[in-house]
């Protein structure tokens, strides 16, 4: 199946720090990718659609300051977390449809946030 | 924010038994309804999906069972191993602005005891 690659799989930062995170789709492009989050014994909470080459779109509530999405080219998409704090710790996971959006979401492996 | 109901929250089996998640959900994009199942520190993992023009689909021994008219669908897991422990998601699709997103359900703690 599609596979998307995240880096760094865990990162550790002190508060008031950026830390950039990457998505990649290695076998195929997409115009479109997913940022969620989620917490510990949590659902996954979908916080923007990644859209190449324009602007991303946030969901209700998320500080679109604070998660600075980039989308460069079809198989990059950035999440930076701007000035962490500790609140901001949790697990962030991107995916992208496999094919056209009526396909497969195939996920990547997670991102572990701490933020001291 | 549409949303998918998830039940039984969590869920204790016994080795070879089966296993049953539900979910109902509001309104779909299209009709498509996966099932990913999570383990611990991982990314969740597209286990088994349905789309419309079957009732049930099967893969090895898991099942998806889904009813249109009720906007419901399940999840069997037969004869239940230890290894199968995890949580599991059901998801289905809303429309999102120019693209079609996946919104989850609350989650299944599945443990399956020896």
């Amino acid at each position: 199946g599609a596979v998307v690659s995240q880096h760094p799989s865990w990162v550790i930062c002190k508060s008031g720090t950026s830390v950039k995170i990457e998505c990649r789709s290695l076998d195929f492009q997409a115009t479109t990718m997913f940022w969620y989050r989620q917490f510990p014994k949590q659902s996954l909470m979908l916080m923007a659609t990644s859209n190449e080459g324009s602007k991303a779109t946030y969901e209700q509530g998320v500080e679109k300051d604070k998660f600075l999405i980039n989308h460069a080219s079809l198989t990059l998409s950035t999440l930076t977390v701007t000035s962490a704090h500790p609140e901001d710790s949790s697990f962030y996971i991107c995916s992208a449809w496999s094919d056209t959006d009526t396909g497969e979401l195939f996920f990547g492996e997670g991102s572990r946030l701490t933020v001291l | 924010q549409q949303q998918v109901k998830q039940s039984p929250q969590s869920l204790i089996v016994q080795k070879g038994g089966i296993s049953i998640i539900n979910c109902a959900y509001e309104n779909t994009a299209f009709d498509y309804f996966p099932w990913y199942q999570q383990f611990p520190g991982k990314g969740p993992a597209l286990l088994i999906a349905i789309r419309p023009d079957v009732s049930e689909k099967k893969e090895g021994r898991f099942t998806i069972s889904f009813n249109k008219s009720a906007k419901q669908f399940s999840l069997h897991i037969m004869d239940s191993q230890p290894g199968d422990s995890a949580t599991y998601f059901c998801a289905a699709p809303i429309r999102g602005g120019a693209t079609n997103k996946l919104i989850f359900g609350t989650g299944t703690l599945l443990a399956v005891q020896p």
